[in-house]
């Protein structure tokens, strides 16, 4: 089935510096989502990305699907303690199952 | 609002116990999931429904067995629980290929 791998797994800023956060596959992705998990909380879903090339952006939130479907990241500009969390990347295939990377857990020093 | 319930968010058991974990999604979605969450590991998938009585393995299914008699139902068991258990448990819930939507998870602690 398909994999993805996840960087960085921890990340540490102040707060208003930006973040990024990476999905890579050896194999073409059909589609990408990405979630975000509060401290002490469930994944909530952000997004979906399913074309070649597809950028989305959610007020300080950008994502971007690579151009060959291999990649995915996840750009924070300015970030904000509210930021904090992990964030996961996931991807289906046929049978509508998600396989998620490990995750990035952000952390933001006010 | 859409909504994943799961029967405890706390749980606490002993070795060799049958512990059931409940999952309830009223959204009436066909895909329903079972994880297991632990610090390093990210979300490991241990079951997934694609339908009613229908049920898949996923990548970490030894240990575990579940039961979807409604739609709307997904049900974990450990049949002889083991302290290697403890963890987060999280269930979900999906259609077709659409996001998909998280329960509380329920923190299992087998002493």
């Amino acid at each position: 089935g398909q994999q993805v791998m996840q960087i960085p797994q921890y990340q540490h800023v102040q707060e208003g510096e930006d973040f990024t956060t990476y999905c890579n596959s050896s194999t073409t992705l059909s589609n990408i989502q990405w979630y975000k998990q509060r401290p002490g909380g469930h994944p909530v879903f952000l997004i979906q990305l399913v074309k070649s090339g597809e950028v989305k952006k959610q007020k300080r939130l950008t994502f971007q699907f690579g151009e060959a479907k291999k990649n995915s990241s996840l750009h924070i500009t300015a970030t904000q303690t509210t930021d904090v969390g992990t964030y996961f990347c996931g991807t289906g295939g046929s049978n509508y199952k998600l396989t998620f990377g490990k995750g990035t857990l952000l952390t933001v020093n006010p | 609002d859409v909504k994943v319930t799961q029967s405890s968010r706390y749980l606490v058991k002993r070795t060799g116990e049958k512990v059931f974990l409940e999952c309830v999604q009223d959204m009436d979605h066909e895909n329903m999931f079972w994880y297991r969450q632990d610090p390093g590991l990210g979300l490991r998938l241990i079951y997934f429904s694609y339908d009613v009585k229908m049920k898949e393995k996923g990548d970490i299914p030894e240990g575990y067995s579940v039961s979807r008699e409604k739609k709307e139902r997904f049900s974990l068991i450990l049949e002889s629980a083991s302290t290697n258990q403890t963890s987060m448990y999280l269930c979900a819930s999906r259609k077709y290929s659409y996001e998909q939507y998280f329960g509380p998870g329920t923190r299992l602690t087998v002493t």
